[in-house]
């Protein structure tokens, strides 16, 4: 198994560009999610999803988009590129989402190192 | 909002020391997990805890989840060089709840 599997590795953007982030997990996981991880700030969570066509925010979700087609694949598009935007970016699966209070292993991708100009 | 602090933020200190990372929330979590982040990596999990009071070790990392559910620590005995590392802690508010709240992590450094 690959695991989750991110693409690009780098990214650098001009201001109002768009563009996608790719993710991808082998393991049959119904939960996905993205965040972004900033010096100071940790990890915060943009969005989410628990299956194949259902999707939700997270706590900063304004400037992105995402769709969840397939169980697989897990697509962050960034509509209109802003500075503020300038991040490392990780995707993360698990088998569930929390069962019985107890939350599951979240496996990383090696994310995307993303700088907008 | 719940959040989570961990301290210190920073951590220097000599191969074979011992050390404690804390992480405290004013908010009951169901579950508390930490993890650990080489540089150029996503974060790779250690350990989850759920009952309050719970220790668990996995060879020189000992991990307590508070009695009541608001705190955890991660205690690192001898200390090596391989420990270097972001740790982070996230915790979840219970069944249903699809979303963990991190900690912004406490940067490790081990120097031989």
């Amino acid at each position: 198994n690959a695991g989750v599997t991110q693409t690009p590795k780098f990214q650098v953007l001009k201001t109002g560009q768009s563009m996608t982030l790719q993710c991808a997990q082998d393991m049959n996981h119904e939960y996905m999610s993205w965040y972004r991880q900033d010096p100071g700030m940790g990890l915060r969570l943009i969005h989410y999803s628990v299956g194949a066509g259902i999707t939700d925010q997270g706590e900063v979700p304004n400037g992105y988009n995402v769709s969840r087609s397939t169980t697989e694949d897990f697509p962050l598009r960034l509509l209109s590129a802003a500075p503020s935007q300038t991040s490392v970016y990780f995707c993360a699966s698990s088998y569930s989402r929390i069962l019985a209070g107890a939350a599951d292993t979240q496996y990383f991708g090696p994310g995307t190192r993303l700088t907008v100009l | 909002t719940q959040l989570l602090e961990q301290s210190p933020q920073f951590l220097s200190i000599q191969e074979g020391e011992n050390l404690t990372v804390y992480c405290n929330s004013s908010s009951v979590f169901s579950s508390l997990q930490w993890y650990r982040q080489e540089p150029g990596e996503g974060p790779v999990l250690l350990v989850t805890v759920v009952t309050g009071g719970e220790v668990k070790k996995l060879k020189r990392l000992t991990f307590q989840f508070g009695d009541a559910r608001k705190d955890s620590s991660l205690h690192i005995t001898a200390a090596q060089p391989g420990d270097t590392g972001l740790y982070l802690c996230a915790g979840s508010s219970g069944a249903g709840s699809y979303q963990l709240t991190f900690g912004k992590g406490t940067k490790l450094s081990v120097i031989p």
